[in-house]
């Protein structure tokens, strides 16, 4: 069945540090791949899809080019701030299998 | 405009008794999905309804049930609780035509003691 790998964590960064996040998935077809991220105390928050593959998401400094070759989503900011400090979920397709999630920590 | 709104925030239950939890979607929005969050997991797909009917099941057993009415909103309801069902339950809504990603309620935590 479908399934999503996500890079462990905790993660741990400096402000200003460059942030990837590891993301691979196994599915049938060409899924439709997500990255959500979830603040402490809160829901889910959509931060950027991809559709097909080579597509680019990006959102507030966030990247995830959809790799249909290395079956990968990888999650990556060039400078990270203290405000994202989170956990991140890497998911796949209309029914959301989401990964394990991976907690970032960012310290001034 | 309110996002999607789930009801209670959180809730204390006795083995073996039900529960009945409730959420309402996005305005817009005619698809409800269930996930069950454990503490330090990711959401684990539960169910999603459409058109008033459930369309897709993840691996739950039939003491998880839903509903979904004529105005979208939804309910799940367990039956027979058990201390593992002790997790966030997040609703989402969307819509089946349009662009993809869900949006996602504040979840309800529920304890089974």
């Amino acid at each position: 069945g479908d399934s999503v790998t996500q890079m462990e964590g905790p993660v741990t960064l400096s402000e200003e540090a460059f942030l990837t996040i590891n993301c691979t998935y196994t599915a049938t077809g060409y899924p439709s791949l997500f990255w959500y991220v979830q603040y402490p105390g809160e829901g889910l928050q959509l931060l950027l899809k991809a559709t097909k593959a080579d597509d680019k998401g990006s959102n507030k400094g966030f990247e995830a080019t959809y790799r249909k070759e290395t079956t990968s989503f990888h999650l990556e900011k060039g400078s990270v701030q203290v405000s994202d400090s989170a956990v991140y979920f890497c998911a796949l397709d209309e029914k959301l299998t989401f990964g394990t999630g991976t907690r970032l920590t960012i310290i001034p | 405009d309110a996002g999607v709104t789930q009801s209670p925030t959180h809730l204390i239950k006795t083995r073996g008794q039900q529960v009945t939890l409730r959420c309402s979607p996005k305005s817009g929005h005619d698809t409800v999905s269930w996930y069950q969050q454990a503490l330090g997991q990711g959401p684990q797909f539960i169910f999603q309804y459409y058109e008033e009917e459930e369309r897709q099941r993840g691996n739950f057993p039939d003491r998880f049930s839903g509903h979904q009415f004529p105005n979208y909103s939804s309910e799940l309801n367990v039956n027979a609780l058990l201390l593992g069902d002790s997790a966030l339950y997040l609703c989402a809504s969307g819509r089946v035509q349009g662009s993809y990603g869900y949006t996602f309620g504040s979840g309800t935590r529920l304890t089974v003691v």
